[in-house]
């Protein structure tokens, strides 16, 4: 079936670890986000792509950093200055970045720290 | 300011039964798009409902519909016949801008949904 693999589903950092946060999808998506979710909050954008080799930070992209080599894999590596990472993380992808083209999302990734 | 406001944190519902979730928006730009998305406990967000700015009828997806009221701003999602599996936390967001623009989705704050038996 076609989707988006998010992994693992739960991840803990220790202090001053880099982590990455894997996100995989088989839709043939040219575009492809990240997300993150805190408690009491909506979906803030960490960083998004909308081909391959190019990404754009989103609102929150300090402490984050992404790279997207295939068009299948958009990973996120949480860099140990993010001093907050604790949160949900989803990743999404669509055909597109404009029209009614709706994104579709993975199961999400739950970032805590040790 | 908020460009999506989702006013209620929390809605109870009978099953079987209707239940409007409220989301107005804020823009000034004529071409937009509002999306509705379901997020069960689980975590995935799960795509529901899209309506378009120049859309002359209100969406509708199975038991899902959109009371779309541009003059108000407004794009209220309509559950029909509330199942016990509907309980979820629901989001509002919507796209402004022309295609090619960075055209990013604003998210509202989410409305949870509980449904009784």
């Amino acid at each position: 079936d076609g989707g988006i693999t998010q992994s693992p589903k739960y991840l803990f950092r220790k202090e001053g670890q880099n982590v990455t946060l894997s996100c995989e999808q088989n839709l043939n998506h040219d575009a492809m986000y990240w997300y993150r979710q805190d408690p009491g909050q909506g979906l803030r954008l960490i960083y998004y792509s909308q081909i391959v080799n190019d990404f754009q930070k989103g609102d929150i992209a300090e402490g984050y950093s992404v790279s997207r080599e295939k068009k299948e894999s958009f990973p996120l590596t949480v860099t140990s200055a993010q001093k907050n990472p604790t949160a949900f993380y989803l990743c999404a992808s669509s055909i597109g970045e404009g029209g009614n083209q709706p994104q579709h999302f993975g199961d999400g990734t739950r970032l805590s720290i040790l | 300011a908020q460009k999506i406001t989702q006013t209620q944190p929390g809605m109870f519902v009978q099953e079987k039964e209707a239940v409007t979730l409220d989301c107005t928006y804020d823009t000034s730009d004529p071409s937009y798009g509002l999306f509705w998305y379901k997020q069960p406990s689980s975590g995935e967000m799960i795509f529901l409902i899209y309506q378009g700015s120049y859309d002359q009828q209100n969406a509708t997806e199975g038991r899902y519909s959109l009371n779309f009221q541009k003059a108000r701003k407004s794009a209220n999602l309509v559950i029909s016949a509330s199942q016990l599996g509907d309980s979820a936390m629901y989001f509002c967001a919507m796209r402004e801008g022309k295609a090619g623009n960075n055209r990013k989705l604003i998210w509202g704050l989410g409305t949870s949904l509980a449904v009784n038996p």
